[in-house]
């Protein structure tokens, strides 16, 4: 099984309000990314979670919070967003092997399609 | 600097047709490549990858991917094209940042469109 559950498809959401994204994996995978995808581009790294702790942030803005509560979950808490946020949110995990390496083969959720209005 | 080039923003083919796409990719280490498919508005389904070994690797749906280091190429390709191969291609290569852990450099995507 390689499935990579997000929730929910799609959000609606005013500027002023606080909103989570959630995102679930059971294959045992130890890393956990999210990505944010405009249209007719290819996605854009946010963060990265290995073995629950945040290894990697590309610089994202405060507004975005993410939370990894444990192995399997991986949350991105929202507040105060702008219309230009709005975009396709992406979850991806990996098995994040040891030693390190460049080889980790990324498994995709569907996506939580967001809109700021 | 790592990057992934696409240079086909664009392809139309027919149905029944064969198809290649383009990937360029400039590494400094050992590349592991990636073909995802996405459909509209949904995520990225891993299509195919190399990692070493032949290089010519093949993947689901019936798609093949060579790897040529001469060229820095790791083109897809398919014999015969169906109308739900219409999707959005990323190429894509591993790269690992030192004390961060991995990260992909995705290439811009190929839109296949596929007529009747």
């Amino acid at each position: 099984d390689t499935e990579v559950t997000q929730t929910p498809k799609h959000l609606v959401m005013g500027m002023t309000n606080k909103k989570s994204l959630k995102c679930e994996q059971h294959m045992g995978h130890r890393a956990m990314y999210w990505y944010k995808q405009k249209a007719k581009k290819p996605p854009e790294l946010m963060f990265v979670y290995s073995y629950e702790k945040l290894s990697i942030n590309e610089s994202v803005p405060s507004r975005f919070s993410p939370e990894c509560p444990n192995s399997s979950l991986l949350n991105l808490h929202l507040h105060a967003l702008q219309p230009e946020d709005s975009a396709l949110y992406l979850c991806a995990s990996s098995q994040d092997e040891s030693p390190a390496t460049n080889k980790e083969t990324q498994y995709f959720g569907p996506g939580t399609r967001l809109l700021v209005l | 600097a790592q990057s992934v080039t696409q240079p086909d923003i664009h392809i139309t083919v027919s149905e029944g047709a064969s198809l290649e796409l383009r990937c360029n990719y400039s590494y400094g280490a050992t590349p592991y490549l990636f073909w995802y498919v996405q459909s509209p508005g949904q995520g990225l389904q891993l299509l195919l990858k190399y990692f070493s070994g032949d290089t010519l690797v093949q993947g689901i749906k019936g798609f093949e991917a060579e790897f040529k280091r001469s060229q820095s190429s790791f083109n897809l390709r398919k014999p015969s094209v169906h109308w739900s191969d219409a999707a959005e291609y990323f190429c894509a290569v591993g790269h690992f940042r030192d004390n961060y852990g991995q990260n992909f450099v995705f290439g811009p995507g190929t839109r296949l469109s596929v007529l009747p």
